[in-house]
């Protein structure tokens, strides 16, 4: 299976943007996701962006793809404490054909008043 | 309607139980995922449903028997299960089987095997 990596931890003040990388590894995925999930909940779809698009920005979110580098962030402008979760990059897996994905280890983000 | 519904939200079993997990959604979609979580873990893919049909079994033990009755539900029948099977369970969804479209999951069933 292809690994999809991403820093494990992020820590921000309440008000900054914050910035969460990943890096994938197949070049065949079409969509890229960002997920967030909060403690004990299930996963919660954030945005998405399609692989021949370089940027996507929906209200405070923006996502940023360099195809090239296989590179994906996600920029949270003003960052609220309610935006302390977990975040999880995910691709999709090769040409399965199915929405089977595969996700990255998750980028824990704390936000601190 | 824009959810996926999972119940039940908690689930305690002993090793020699027999339970289920249940999953329902009413969007029209058409493909529907298992996927297991243990802690500080991404999901991982269990099994994959297109048209009722099981599509995808990642290798998954027999212990963990999937159905799909109908397009709108998704079932994980649990039998003889172990300890380290302890995780949160996840069901999605998505509209198609195509690679080009999103997933929508459920709050999940977080399983405590003892």
């Amino acid at each position: 299976g292809e690994d999809v990596e991403q820093s494990l931890f992020l820590s921000v003040r309440e008000g900054d943007s914050s910035v969460i990388n990943c890096t994938y590894t197949d070049s065949s995925s079409t969509y890229l996701y960002w997920y967030k999930q909060e403690p004990g909940a299930g996963l919660q779809l954030l945005t998405y962006i399609f692989s021949n698009m370089d940027m996507k920005q929906d209200q405070r979110l923006t996502v940023l793809l360099n195809k090239k580098d296989k590179h994906l962030s996600l920029r949270i402008a003003d960052t609220q404490t309610g935006d302390s979760a977990i975040y999880f990059c995910a691709e999709q897996a090769g040409d399965s054909g199915y929405s089977t994905l595969t996700f990255g280890k998750g980028t824990m983000l704390l936000v601190s008043p | 309607d824009t959810e996926v519904t999972q119940t039940p939200k908690h689930l305690v079993m002993g090793m020699t139980n027999k339970k289920s997990l249940k999953c329902e959604q009413h969007m029209g979609h058409r493909a529907m995922y298992w996927y297991k979580q243990k802690a500080k873990k991404p999901p991982e893919l269990m099994f994959v449903y297109s048209y009722e049909k099981l599509s995808i079994n990642e290798s998954v033990p027999s212990r963990f028997s999937p159905e799909c009755p109908n397009s709108s539900l998704l079932n994980l029948h649990l039998h003889a299960l172990q300890p380290e099977d302890s995780a949160l369970y996840l069901c999605a969804s998505s509209p198609r089987t195509g690679g080009d479209t999103e997933a929508f999951f459920g709050q999940g069933t977080r399983l405590t095997v003892v």
